[in-house]
């Protein structure tokens, strides 16, 4: 299964702090993506970094693709209370885009 | 307009019953997808439509027949379904593609669908 996995599983941080998550997966890719879920309804992309990047910014969030240990990072800087959410990696490879396990984020105030 | 409508956000059907799910874009994607999530579960892909000819199916039961009527439209039929389908069914779109996907993906609210 070319499915990521993510660590870790679950984060539970203060407000103000770094959050960081870990992306790995199996095959070579075009592109490796990052979406938030809240709730359990639709997910919102967030950013994404195509294999030739190593690192990209998006306002308070950095990405980070190592393509040689096929692993990724999700930094998310001066958290905040509103960043309380589900946040998955997704590699693109030909037509498909397949999600990893995901993180739990809980940013508590 | 960068939404994807779904509807409905609810569905509640028995085992013997037919029912539809839809998906709608105006971006003008030209590639639509079929998800379905388990709580607590990443979303797994179910279908792939490129230029409204269907290019991939996870081997997906054929309880779940997808239909893509046009470039804005995408559907889900549903027939003899288990207690175990249930699940959020989310829809996404992204740019015309060809071979590979290189745009960010946009997704519906998702369908929750309880099988009674």
């Amino acid at each position: 299964s070319q499915q990521g996995e993510e660590d870790p599983q679950a984060l539970s941080i203060q407000e103000g702090e770094n959050a960081t998550m870990n992306c790995s997966y199996k095959t070579s890719i075009n592109n490796l993506q990052w979406y938030r879920q809240n709730s359990g309804r639709g997910l919102v992309h967030l950013i994404l970094i195509r294999s030739n990047e190593r690192e990209k910014h998006s306002g308070r969030l950095r990405v980070t693709l190592d393509t040689s240990k096929k692993s990724s990072s999700l930094l998310i800087t001066a958290s905040r209370a509103a960043d309380t959410a589900s946040y998955f990696c997704a590699t693109a490879r030909f037509q498909k885009l397949v999600f990893g396990t995901g993180t739990r984020l809980l940013v508590s105030p | 307009d960068t939404e994807v409508t779904q509807t409905p956000k609810h569905l509640v059907m028995g085992m013997t019953n037919k029912k539809s799910l839809k998906c709608e874009q105006h971006m003008g994607h030209r590639a639509m997808y079929w998800y379905k999530q388990k709580a607590k579960k990443p979303p797994e892909l179910m279908f792939v439509y490129s230029y409204e000819k269907l290019s991939i199916n996870e081997s997906v039961p054929s309880r779940f027949s997808p239909e893509c009527p046009n470039s804005s439209l995408l559907n889900l039929h549903l027939h003899a379904l288990q207690p175990e389908d249930s699940a959020l069914y989310l829809c996404a779109s992204t740019e015309g593609q060809g071979v590979s996907l290189h745009t960010e993906a946009f997704f519906g609210q998702g369908t929750r669908l309880t099988v009674v």
